[in-house]
């Protein structure tokens, strides 16, 4: 079965760090075209950021040079290093994966910005 | 960035009666390689949004066969045969042949 398994989330202050982590299970993982994509509270998803199978990286204007991007695809593993964090950073942020003929989408993980 | 638009954006339905969700992209959806780069999402009341249905038709792995996609180029719809209480929740499509990912506003599946 395809899982992908979100953590890394909590409360941090504003101008704080964070770094979240997805472990994917059941799928060729360096095939995936792997995403954030993010969730504010009350309000309709939001592409974040993208890392290709080659490790190549594009993001939203908003997190640009603040957020990075990266995979490890010897351990099936996404993550977005989160820095300079803002109080509208707060959301919930779900990993998610397509590839040329599948698909996959996470549980999220909250994370509050808050003073 | 290509626009999703869903309609309606709130959907009564009783019980065991079929519902049927409409998105359209505005720009087409079809790959050379015969696929369409369409998905469906269900947000249940609190919880995460889960996958439904992929490259437009392809059921998740563990979405019941009441669920349905079907559409090709820019016109997709969202099929379920018979409602159940559990299946409230916003219902999203999206769309994943560029980046950024863009997804429609979503429709509110309530029970009458």
């Amino acid at each position: 079965e395809v899982q992908l398994v979100a953590s890394g989330g909590g409360l941090v202050q504003p101008g704080g760090s964070l770094t979240l982590s997805c472990a994917a299970s059941g799928l060729t993982f360096n095939n995936y075209w792997m995403h954030w994509v993010r969730q504010a509270p009350g309000k309709g998803l939001v592409w974040v950021s993208l890392t290709e199978s080659d490790g190549s990286t594009t993001y939203a204007d908003s997190v640009k040079g603040r957020f990075t991007i990266s995979r490890d695809n010897a351990k099936s593993a996404l993550y977005l290093q989160m820095n300079s964090l803002r109080a509208e950073d707060t959301a919930l942020y779900s990993c998610v994966g397509f590839s040329s003929n599948g698909a996959c989408w996470g549980q999220g993980t909250l994370v509050t910005v808050s003073s | 960035d290509i626009v999703m638009t869903q309609s309606p954006l709130s959907l009564p339905v009783t019980p065991g009666e079929p519902a049927s969700i409409s998105c359209r992209s505005s720009l087409s959806l079809l790959q050379s390689n015969g696929y369409n780069y369409l998905g469906w999402l269900l947000q249940k009341p609190g919880q995460s949004p889960h996958l439904l249905i992929y490259l437009g038709s392809n059921r998740a792995s563990g979405v019941p066969d009441r669920f349905s996609g079907s559409g090709s180029g820019t016109d997709f719809t969202l099929k379920i045969s018979r409602v159940e209480a559990e299946d409230v929740g916003v219902y999203y499509c999206m769309q994943a042949l560029q980046t950024p990912l863009t997804f429609g506003q979503g429709t509110r599946l309530e029970i009458e």
